[in-house]
């Protein structure tokens, strides 16, 4: 089993949609948790951290769920330039960071 | 300066070239990281160093040598590699490889192999 799972899309949404992707982690001694997005051809820049209560940025809600081990990520009124790969990334401790594959997400006029 | 820089962008090489690619960082961070991403898979970390001593080899193979002269500046030598060593090779930067302060990263070098 993958250290973190993603459903790797492509997700195709209209502008304006809610759109949410989920990320699971396989290891319960994870202690963060992070979204990360990558524009195409372009390096991953940090979107959010997650918290255990849940946090919001604007349009983006992260949550997590320790018990299930998975972390989510809400998209409100999607815009054109949210058009991105996100990377669910997660770190055990003092260790590395561990990427999941990423979600494409491509929103359409 | 932009935060972390990577020269070359892109870069073709044959098997039996040697060749260097060079990271800087402008953000006074004491931790730097070589990554790699290939298609269709998860980013992989390669190398940590922390105040330029390296700290994590994730099992790279030899023809896949780091240098840190310095906290700025980091370098992957590259000697005999294989078509399958294509790939976008990532620089990463953070306070400290211990911490959970963000790793900001640079735009990347495109290899290709042939």
């Amino acid at each position: 089993r993958k250290e973190v799972e993603q459903d790797p899309g492509p997700f195709n949404v209209p502008e304006g949609a809610t759109v949410a992707f989920n990320c699971t982690y396989s290891n319960s001694a994870s202690q963060s948790f992070f979204w990360y997005r990558q524009d195409c051809r372009k390096e991953p820049k940090l979107l959010m951290s997650v918290y255990s209560s849940g946090n919001e940025d604007g349009r983006f809600t992260a949550q997590l769920n320790r018990a299930s081990q998975y972390i989510s990520l809400l998209i409100r009124d999607s815009k054109l330039s949210d058009s991105a790969t996100y990377l669910c990334v997660v770190k055990r401790g003092n260790e590395k960071l561990t990427f999941g594959t990423g979600t494409r997400l491509t929103i359409i006029p | 300066e932009t935060g972390v820089t990577q020269t070359p962008r892109h870069l073709v090489m044959g098997m039996t070239n040697k060749k260097s690619l060079k990271c800087e960082q402008h953000l006074g961070h004491n931790a730097m990281y070589w990554y790699k991403q290939s298609a269709k898979k998860p980013l992989e970390l390669m190398f940590v160093y922390s105040l330029e001593e390296r700290v994590e080899n994730n099992s790279v193979p030899s023809r896949f040598s780091p240098e840190c002269p310095n906290s700025s500046h980091l370098f992957l030598h590259l000697h005999t590699l294989q078509p399958e060593d294509s790939a976008l090779y990532l620089c990463a930067s953070s306070q400290d490889p211990l911490s959970h302060n963000e790793q900001f990263f640079g735009p990347g070098t495109r290899l290709t192999v042939l």
